[in-house]
């Protein structure tokens, strides 16, 4: 088990449905990730944290709505979803960001969100 | 549009044999590159990273890096059943980490 955890590890939602998921990390870092893997395709980078602030959001529907009340703690905010939203949410923790907002250092992953969308 | 390359696999290669996984990206800029393996079912994990051009050893692992080229590839030396598993390269492009597809590994015992 990594310093990474997240809940629940696994949500079946309708398509009207309002869910979240969570993510801790105990690593004492500065910077979350969230992640989507869907089957045969790689993995997406969708928000960036860095000290509580969002940094990137790679074109990622409104549906998604990330929230980092802490550098400890991620949610993502799920609404209205698709069924091709369906896959594994991953969350991930780095050190931090250098100075140009770039990820240079090693992400520490935690074991993931299998989200299922009837 | 920043990508990262990876033949998908899958690589069958026998026990204790070498494994030699290759990864090409597009980016010029990128300065630090990471593999991680993925067993089926479960998150990410990481093996290696890179910062340097040339070899980088741990244990059976040698990540080797190549930016002239935009090449960095990872060779696993002595192969176990137990290496079985997508192996994941990793770029970063400033705030962006990008992953290619990945490639599956099979050893055989």
């Amino acid at each position: 088990e990594t310093g990474v955890t997240q809940t629940p590890r696994h949500l079946v939602m309708g398509m009207t449905n309002k869910k979240s998921l969570k993510c801790e990390q105990h690593l004492g870092h500065n910077a979350m990730y969230w992640y989507k893997q869907s089957a045969k395709k790689p993995l997406e980078l969708m928000f960036v944290y860095n000290f509580k602030e969002q940094t990137e959001n790679n074109s990622v529907p409104s549906r998604f709505s990330p929230e980092c009340p802490n550098s400890s703690h991620l949610f993502l905010h799920l609404h209205t979803l698709q069924p091709e939203d369906s896959a594994l949410y991953l969350c991930a923790s780095s050190q931090d960001l250098d100075l140009l907002g770039a990820s240079t250092d090693t992400q520490y992953f935690g074991p993931g969100t299998r989200l299922t969308v009837l | 549009q920043k990508e990262v390359e990876q033949n998908s696999g899958p690589l069958s290669v026998p026990e204790g044999a070498i494994a030699s996984l290759n990864c090409t990206y597009s980016d010029r800029g990128s300065q630090s590159f990471f593999w991680y393996r993925q067993y089926s079912g479960k998150s990410p994990e990481l093996i290696m990273f890179i910062y340097s051009n040339g070899d980088k050893e741990d244990g059976r692992f040698t990540a080797q890096l190549n930016k002239a080229s935009q090449y960095v590839s990872l060779l696993i030396r002595d192969s176990q059943p137990s290496d079985s598993a997508t192996y994941l390269c990793a770029v970063n492009y400033g705030q962006n980490f990008v992953f290619g597809p990945g490639t599956r590994l099979s050893v055989l015992p």
